[in-house]
């Protein structure tokens, strides 16, 4: 089974900044089978980035995605209120095998 | 449009089972698989588990999850379920269905999410 690994586990910055999360693969995941995702207190998770780089539909270009084999990162530019929430990567690794990492929380400064 | 719709908040005694069902509407629902997806207080995702709508494979459990989750599905009313028995404290949490598009392999719609709370 493939263990992601986000760091940091919290980030702490004002908006207007850029926040850069990383997601960290224990073995090498195809990129085609990375996504990230958004949740919000009390919401269900949403659909941010797929296939690493893809934005979802609706999702401001200010979020990029990025990597390859072990190593993949979300970007967010420009930071809006509505941004802070908690960030989760998500891989497939065959064998119907899927897998998260714990998270990142993006909180205000 | 799409919608994922979960029933209720259960409450449950430790030993005993609880059934969460999922609807569909908005799209065709033998083309999209569903999984379940859940999350202890405080905590991350976890995986659970997938169900093609349409029949056959893939539908599998997580090896954690196996022998105890049973996941179903009813075409007439676009229904998924997923039942999880033997239940103790550390299955409290909330239990999302999550829809893919056949092997994309991530989860574009989610439900709003069942909170199963396990106590004597």
């Amino acid at each position: 089974e493939i263990v992601l690994t986000q760091s940091p586990g919290t980030l702490s910055l004002s908006p207007g900044e850029r926040a850069t999360l990383s997601c960290r693969a224990s073995q090498s995941v195809n990129s085609r089978f990375l996504a990230w995702y958004q949740q919000k207190p009390g919401q269900a998770p949403r659909l941010l980035i797929y296939a690493t780089s893809s934005r979802a539909t609706g999702i401001p270009d200010r979020f990029s995605g990025s990597g390859s084999g072990t190593d993949f990162t979300l970007t967010i530019n420009r930071l809006e209120p509505e941004d802070f929430a908690v960030y989760h990567c998500q891989q497939y690794g065959g064998s119907t095998l899927y897998t998260f990492g714990q998270g990142t929380k993006l909180e205000i400064k | 449009q799409v919608r994922l719709v979960q029933s209720g908040a259960e409450v449950k005694k430790p030993g005993a089972s609880v059934k969460v069902s999922c609807v569909a509407s908005g799209y065709i629902f033998t083309a999209y698989y569903i999984h379940w997806v859940r999350q202890a207080p405080g905590q991350g995702l976890e995986w659970m588990g997938i169900i093609n709508p349409g029949g056959g494979n893939p539908t599998h459990n997580a090896q954690k999850f196996q022998g105890r989750v049973t996941m179903t599905r009813d075409t007439s009313t676009s229904t998924v379920y997923m039942e999880l028995s033997s239940l103790t404290s550390e299955d409290t949490a909330i239990y999302y269905c999550a829809r893919e598009l056949r092997q994309t392999c991530y989860f574009d719609y989610w439900g709003q999410g069942t909170l199963v709370t396990v106590s004597s």
